[in-house]
Formats: structure tokens, sequence, C-alpha cells
């Protein structure tokens, strides 16, 4: 069965802090992995990796996918209050009738002032 | 529209009763996705419809859901003889049909919160 698995469930830093979210995958079909951060209503996109190794960066934001191990990181340095919200990690994959995405439970991440 | 529109916001209904839930995609996408969360849980998928191709059911937790997709475009996910338990936010997603070995992130709207008293 494929799943995807974050940890850790709930994090709670000062301001300036740095974190490290974690997500982890069993899948069959591999196509791509996506980051999304939800804070109210809809989830909005920051991320999607194909290939190990490489880093992807936007500010403060940071991610790195590692397909031989089956897991990527989101890395958020200097945290701010504006970074508190549910990460989510989603993977894409084939089936037979298209595009398939299988989604973790996300991290929730509150940063206090 | 500029992004994926969902309605209504919020629906609170009686048990038994059906509800009809509705997506508007943004312009263009030929792929899109229902998807249910519950508190605390991560986003369950119900149902993909890609262009004209028969769309991927798997998800759909019973024979009270179903989805359509008219004319490529619009989309409504149905819920018959509503149950507490279908209680959720549903989430719609929309993206670009793949482009030759390169996916399309999704794009979501804000939901409909569902409530079945």
């Amino acid at each position: 069965e494929d799943k995807v698995v974050q940890s850790p469930l709930s994090l709670v830093v000062h301001e300036g802090d740095t974190v490290t979210l974690n997500c982890s995958y069993e899948v069959t079909n591999f196509r791509s992995l996506l980051w999304y951060k939800q804070e109210k209503k809809a989830p909005t996109f920051l991320f999607m990796l194909t290939s190990s190794g490489i880093e992807k960066k936007s500010g403060r934001l940071s991610s790195i996918l590692d397909k031989k191990e089956l897991f990527s990181i989101l890395n958020i340095t200097a945290t701010q209050t504006g970074d508190s919200a549910i990460y989510l990690c989603a993977v894409g994959t084939i089936s037979n009738t298209g595009n398939q995405f299988y989604f973790g439970t996300g991290t929730s991440l509150t940063v206090i002032p | 529209g500029a992004g994926v529109s969902q309605s209504p916001s919020n629906k609170v209904t009686e048990k038994g009763k059906d509800v009809e839930l509705r997506c508007d995609p943004i312009s263009g996408h030929t792929a899109l996705y229902w998807y249910r969360q519950s508190l605390g849980q991560g986003l369950e998928f119900l149902i993909y419809f890609q262009g004209n191709s028969a769309p991927d059911k798997s998800g759909l937790p019973s024979d009270r859901f179903s989805a359509e997709r008219t004319g490529g475009s619009v989309s409504t996910l149905t819920i018959q003889r509503t149950q507490q338990e279908d209680s959720a936010v549903y989430l719609c997603a929309s993206s670009l049909a793949d482009s030759g070995i390169y996916n399309q992130p999704q794009h979501f709207g804000d939901g409909t919160r569902l409530s079945i008293l």
C-alpha cells in the first residue's frame, strides 16, 4: 500500500529558529514529491522535486529529495510568525488511470514571537 | 477566474440529506481532483478526472459518493444520504495535463466545509 509519513506531527519554535520537516514515502511508480503550505484554507504550492540531491530554494525555504532512502526534507531558516501553518507533503505516482497523489497528515508548525 | 473556485464555502445539513459540492477549476486545466480533509488528518483522495478519460474513482469511500465533470470543466461531488462521518472539508484541485515527463503541481480551492448534524 502506498503511503506518505510526515514527522514531526507538530512543532513549536521561536522566531529566528531553523526547522527541518521530514517526509518519507513508500510508493510504486514514483514521479514527484511536492510540498504545500496550508494556512486557513487552500494549500499553496511550495516545491516540486523529481531528482535526488538537487536542492530547491525559495527565500528562507529549501527542500531536497533522496530517492534512494525515499525521503525529503523541508528546511525553514530564520522562522517568522507568518510561517505558522500546516506543511503537507504529497507524492505523485503513475497509475493505470493517470496521475495519483498521496498526502501525508502534515506537520503543524507554530512560530512563537 | 484566477484560481480554483469552490462553492458553497460552508454547508450545514441534517443527517440523511443529499448534498452537492461544486468545483470550478482553473481555465485550461484538464486534470481535476477531489480530496477530503478531516480534522487532524491528511488529505484523503476521492476521485480524479483527466480530460475525457474515465475517472479514477478508487478513493470514493462508499457508493453514496459520486462525482461528475461536465464539459471537461466544472465538477460536482454528490453525497447521498449523508452521515455524520461525512463531516469534513472537501477540497478540489486542478492541474495542467502532463507535458511529456514533467508533472504539474496541483492548485487547490479553499474547500467546502461540510457539517452533518
